[in-house]
């Protein structure tokens, strides 16, 4: 069964870069016709879709985080990778990643000076 | 970009009760729209799929239905463990997903 985990930094300063890896097992990233996705979700309120990267490496961004965002994979270690730069504390959320219909546990990261 | 509306915000009932959530999106998505289920502090995890289609393991009391703009999603018998946080998403525009803004169901 497919597993997915994040990690990365809980705290983040104010316009700073948020960085997030999500490590995969029980499948490879490379291998299967899948978008992989971020999403978070502020402390109280909905979820919100982020960006995602296709196998192939196509990546696809909410056009309200477009600008900010940016989404990788590293095959070699069956992970890919969120980065969020200019971070601000509406950022302060759990982010999640996810393929369908599978996703990780979420990692709570707070933007605070 | 694909709104999802869902209704009601939040909903008080008893563990038995027979309870129907309602989605609408801003623009038809056939039949691409699955429900998730959160419990606090945990991933959203998977009901209902393709509109109608229950997710393997799901309980039977949990179904969907719906096409185009709206959707809804009905407990036919509630039971203690089902008081979470439902949303609604449409996968019509993948890998633009949008989700509803949820439903809180509560114990009455």
């Amino acid at each position: 069964q497919l597993q997915l985990q994040e990690s990365g930094p809980g705290l983040v300063k104010p316009s700073e870069t948020l960085s997030l890896t999500c490590t995969v097992s029980g499948g490879s990233i490379s291998s299967s016709s899948y978008y992989w996705g971020w999403i978070r979700q502020p402390p109280g309120k909905g979820l919100e879709w982020i960006g995602s990267i296709y196998y192939s490496g196509s990546t696809y961004y909410n056009p309200s985080l477009k600008s900010r965002v940016t989404i990788s994979v590293d095959t070699s270690k069956n992970q890919f990778s969120l980065k969020l730069s200019s971070v601000t504390a509406a950022d302060t959320a759990v982010y999640y990643c996810a393929r369908h219909p599978d996703w990780g546990q979420g990692t709570l990261v707070t933007v605070s000076s | 970009d694909i709104q999802m509306t869902q209704s009601p915000s939040s909903l008080s009932a008893s563990v038995g009760d027979r309870v129907t959530i309602t989605c609408r999106a801003s623009q038809s998505i056939s039949s691409y729209l699955n429900w998730y289920q959160q419990k606090p502090g945990k991933a959203p995890k998977l009901l209902i799929y393709a509109a109608s289609s229950l997710q393997s393991g799901v309980p039977s009391r949990f179904s969907g239905s719906g096409s185009g703009t709206d959707f809804t999603l009905t407990i036919s018998s509630l039971q203690p463990e089902d008081f979470a946080t439902y949303y609604c998403q449409q996968s019509y525009s993948t890998p633009s997903i949008t989700f509803g803004q949820g439903t809180r169901l509560e114990i009455k």
